[in-house]
């Protein structure tokens, strides 16, 4: 079954506005996660890494203002992405290491943003 | 930082043959090459892993070798079937550090 889970799944909002992607670590704690970005047809591409406790790094270009990310619990890391414009549509998907699994890393369900 | 570049971008493959994609990696020190199959709209599944201190890793169909000298991996799958029509990620790492650098992508196709 999935261990990072991820809500919500699909979210339309209008432009200017904000939205929050929660990404859960289920059954294990996760002291790091990772934000990812997929544009349609493209890779997924690193914006952050979140740590539990302590500021996020960003990724070369990837506005910190903008993705907003807190990390506030060990099983918790949220992204809002602030003042939301249409380009900033996308796929995000956040991944997590577990040891209780053979030490992979699992992604979380993606979610869909489109911005009107 | 790494770059990992993959090839080719899309493959179309009769059923039952075989399919080869192949990635390179800048960074010397990655070791560590995880290989994802991404189904529209759904999470990357990982399909097959591959740590630099081993040349070759299988499972059922699929297969991974690496070469560290030249600083590139390939993905093989045998005996194509339908449902492993997706696209395909390739990625590096350094194993314990779950920052993952991934390729491009490669859309394979397979027709019945």
């Amino acid at each position: 079954g999935a261990v990072v889970s991820q809500h919500p799944s699909r979210v339309i909002c209008k432009s200017g506005t904000s939205v929050k992607i929660e990404c859960r670590s289920l059954d294990f704690q996760a002291t790091t996660m990772f934000w990812y970005r997929q544009f349609p047809k493209q890779s997924l591409m690193l914006m952050a890494t979140s740590n539990e406790g302590s500021k996020a790094t960003y990724e070369q270009g990837v506005e910190k203002d903008k993705f907003l990310i807190n990390h506030a619990s060990l099983t918790l890391s949220t992204l809002t992405v602030t003042s939301a414009h249409p380009e900033d549509s996308s796929f995000y998907i956040c991944s997590a290491r577990t040891h209780r699994f053979g030490n992979t890393i699992y992604f979380g369900e993606g979610s869909w943003l489109t911005v009107v | 930082g790494e770059n990992v570049e993959q090839h080719p971008s899309t493959l179309s493959v009769q059923e039952g043959d075989s399919a080869v994609i192949k990635c390179t990696y800048s960074d010397s020190a990655s070791n560590y090459f995880p290989w994802y199959k991404q189904e529209l709209g759904k999470r990357p599944q990982l399909i097959i892993d591959i740590r630099s201190n081993v040349g070759e890793k299988k499972d059922q169909r699929i297969a991974v070798t690496l070469n560290k000298t030249a600083k590139h991996f390939s993905l093989h799958i045998t005996e194509t079937q339908p449902e492993d029509s997706a696209v395909y990620f390739c990625a590096a790492s350094l194993f314990g550090n779950e920052k993952l650098t991934f390729g491009t992508g490669t859309r394979l196709t397979i027709i019945p």
